[in-house]
């Protein structure tokens, strides 16, 4: 899946670490995406970056911070990570901030917090 | 706020028969989208959908949109083990994709 690139693909953290999410794309899409997905949730969306140098609260935004560090690169980070925050984490994309454009997704990241 | 249901949430189906699955929005939807995502996969968009009572097939999949803009089906016929996976609808809320739970498909050979 070249288009979205996430890194790592699995983590293992202890309670009260942190950690950065990646996510690039090679895509030149202005709208970039972080969800989480748990078991019977569906995606929920954690926080969201309109175009570069513009980020904004999704629906599940507490224990999070996120940088859109060009137009290429969408970062989420975990300050001090949190068992409730094991999950699947997926980095998506589209051509701009509008419920009209398809996403692209990455691969996720396999999130496991002991 | 919006929110997006499907229905039902597990569908498991005897290779070669039909199955439908629902998608219900408690707000007029300007339009939704279709996922598939594959067991340890990640979500691919299928479709979308935008004008009232709209009809879309792909294949042995046909997507409609309801007449009010509120609710939207998946139908698929003659199901083959290639179709398992899970199955999102998704609506849009002020610019940004509110995600339904999803109906997870099992075929049974």
């Amino acid at each position: 899946n070249a288009g979205v690139t996430q890194t790592p693909k699995f983590q293992v953290l202890k309670t009260g670490q942190s950690m950065t999410l990646q996510c690039a794309q090679d895509m030149n899409h202005n709208s970039m995406y972080w969800y989480r997905q748990d078991p019977g949730m569906g995606l929920r969306l954690i926080y969201y970056s309109a175009s570069e140098g513009t980020t904004d609260k999704g629906e599940v935004p507490n224990g999070y911070n996120v940088s859109r560090l060009n137009k290429r690169e969408f970062s989420l980070r975990l300050e001090s990570a949190a068992p409730s925050q094991t999950s699947v984490y997926f980095c998506a994309i589209s051509r701009g901030l509008a419920g009209n454009q398809p996403q692209h997704f990455g691969d996720g990241t396999r999130l496991s917090i002991l | 706020g919006q929110q997006v249901m499907q229905i039902p949430q597990y569908q498991h189906v005897q290779e070669g028969e039909d199955f439908t699955t629902y998608c219900n929005s408690s707000t007029t939807l300007s339009n939704i989208q279709w996922y598939k995502q594959r067991p340890g996969g990640h979500p691919v968009f299928l479709i979308q959908l935008v004008k009232s009572g709209e009809v879309k097939k792909q294949k042995r999949l046909t997507f409609q949109f309801g007449e009010a803009k509120k609710n939207s089906s998946l139908h698929i016929t003659a199901t083959q083990t290639t179709d398992v996976g899970t199955y999102f609808c998704a609506g849009d809320s002020w610019g940004k994709l509110q995600f339904g739970a999803g109906t997870q498909v099992v075929v049974t050979p």
